[in-house]
C-alpha cells in the first residue's frame, strides 16, 4: 500500500520555467491538499480539494494552480517559477475512513524544488 | 481567524529527560480538532494524535502524553524518558470539524535529544 505518492522528489528549475508536481493517493480518500514548507514557517496551505470536482485556495495560492484530475490525483502547477517558490512541497490526503469528522491527513514524502 | 502558536522554536534535552512541547491555539469555532505531527530528520510527516474539542480527557500512548485544556486553549505534548529517536520537528495543528477541512499548522518545535 503506497499511500500518497509524489513525483518528482527533487527538481531544479530556472526562473520563468513551468512545472507540474504530481500527487496520487490509493487510500480512496475524498480530500487532498498541497502545502509548502519553508524554514521557520511550518506548513502553509496552498490549495486543497475537499472532494472530487472542487478546489479552494489556501493561505498562499498566488503563483500556483491545481487540478483535481480524478479522485486519486491532485496536481500542482507553477506557471512561471520564481525564486520565492523554492520550497519543499507536500501533498496530503484524508478521509473519510469510516470515522466521524475531519480525519488525519496522510502525507507524501515531499518534493524539494529549487528555483534559480 | 484561526492560529496555532508553538512558542518554543528549539528544545535540547539529554536522553531520559522528560520534555513538554507547548501548543496554544486560537479559533472562533466552538467545535474543532487538534492534531500533533512528527517530522523526523528523514523529512516525512507522521500523524501522532487527533483530539476533538468535546473530549478534554488527557491521553497517554506509551511514552507520549497529551494535555488538552480548553480553558487555556492549549494542547501540550509531553515525551517521558526521551530517546535519541525522538529527535524531530513536532507540529501542532488545528482544523474545523467537517471532513475535508484543511489544517492550520504551527511553525513547529525542533526537539534535539542527545545521548
Amino acid at each position: 500500500n503506497a499511500g500518497v505518492t509524489q513525483t518528482p522528489k527533487f527538481q531544479v528549475l530556472k526562473t520563468g520555467q513551468s512545472m507540474t508536481l504530481q500527487c496520487a493517493q490509493d487510500m480512496n480518500h475524498n480530500s487532498m491538499y498541497w502545502y509548502r514548507q519553508d524554514p521557520g514557517m511550518g506548513l502553509r496551505l496552498i490549495y486543497y480539494s475537499a472532494s472530487e470536482g472542487t478546489t479552494d485556495k489556501g493561505e498562499v495560492p498566488n503563483g500556483y494552480n491545481v487540478s483535481r484530475l480524478n479522485k486519486r490525483e491532485f496536481s500542482l502547477r507553477l506557471e512561471s517559477a520564481a525564486p520565492s517558490q523554492t520550497s519543499v512541497y507536500f501533498c496530503a490526503s484524508s478521509g473519510p475512513g469510516g470515522g466521524r469528522g475531519n480525519q488525519p491527513q496522510h502525507f507524501g514524502d515531499g518534493t524539494r524544488l529549487s528555483i534559480l | 481567524a484561526q492560529k496555532v502558536t508553538q512558542a518554543q522554536t528549539e528544545i535540547s534535552v539529554v536522553e531520559k529527560e522528560d520534555v513538554t512541547l507547548d501548543c496554544v491555539y486560537e479559533t472562533r469555532d466552538t467545535t474543532y480538532y487538534l492534531f500533533w505531527y512528527k517530522q523526523p530528520p528523514s523529512g516525512e510527516l507522521v500523524f501522532l494524535i487527533r483530539r476533538n474539542s468535546f473530549d478534554e480527557q488527557n491521553e497517554i500512548s506509551g511514552r507520549y502524553s497529551w494535555n488538552f485544556q480548553k480553558s487555556t486553549s492549549s494542547f501540550n505534548f509531553t515525551i517521558t524518558a526521551s530517546q535519541v529517536v525522538d529527535s524531530a520537528v513536532y507540529f501542532c495543528a488545528l482544523s474545523g470539524i467537517q471532513a475535508g477541512t484543511a489544517l492550520i499548522f504551527g511553525k513547529g518545535t525542533t526537539l534535539s535529544v542527545s545521548s
